[in-house]
């Protein structure tokens, strides 16, 4: 079946613009998580959804970001007057319910790049 | 807080030869551990994890790990690895009591095998 999706697989975007990025999980996951992956840096936690809301935004690193999830299914991630140190690959995961025994699974991951 | 280590960024080998990628966890607390697998271009999918039950955990792709409370290790080992298994691997831990299933991830060994 599909697996998690994520648009766009790049973007280039100019210092100071904002960017949105998309994430489609497995239909019928209900548990939605935003990551940040940075050279050399492992993988980073920003947020996570169980439904539509977002209980641990713990993540996020400052209030130029921003998520949402709509309809229990697809979810944005919005980011501000991006700055250089914003680039990295963001990459999405869906569970089935959120707990330690439902595995995530990741998606492709968008590749920013802030020049 | 819960840390994940990964000693090694980066394991070189040859083809047919043993492999064992270390992976060390601070919890004061019970639990949960996990190896996940990025192949290149690829998003990050699961290969083994420890719930519970038996410290030996064996995965997709001939790979295995042992849980050692003792010593809060949790390495990845297989007995010949073959040019395919070229990928970049994560140890995560997700800490016991709650329901969110996010998880810490380590910051990855880049295991390169040769001919």
């Amino acid at each position: 079946g599909a697996g998690v999706s994520q648009s766009p697989s790049n973007k280039v975007t100019e210092k100071g613009k904002d960017v949105e990025l998309r994430c489609d999980p497995i239909s019928g996951h209900t548990a939605l998580y935003w990551y940040r992956q940075s050279l050399g840096q492992g993988l980073e936690f920003l947020i996570y959804f169980q439904g539509n809301s977002a209980p641990d935004k713990s993540g996020l690193p400052s209030d130029r970001f921003s998520a949402e999830r709509t309809g229990g299914s697809v979810s944005t991630l919005t980011i501000q007057r991006t700055q250089q140190e914003d680039s990295a690959v963001y990459l999405c995961a869906s569970s089935l319910w959120g707990g330690h025994n439902s595995p995530l699974h990741f998606g492709n991951g968008t590749r920013l790049t802030v020049t | 807080a819960q840390s994940v280590t990964q000693l090694d960024s980066q394991v070189p080998v040859f083809e047919e030869a043993p492999v064992e990628l270390r992976c060390n966890y601070s919890s004061s607390v019970s639990v949960y551990l996990f190896w996940y697998v990025q192949y290149p271009n690829q998003g990050l999918q699961l290969l083994l994890k420890y719930l519970s039950g038996s410290t030996l955990v064996k995965g997709i792709n001939g790979f295995e790990a042992e849980f050692n409370k003792s010593q809060t290790s949790f390495h990845l080992r297989k007995p010949s690895v073959h040019i395919s298994d070229t990928a970049e691997y994560f140890c995560a831990v997700s800490v016991g009591g709650g329901s969110q299933g996010n998880l810490i991830f380590g910051k990855g060994t880049k295991l390169s095998v040769k001919p």
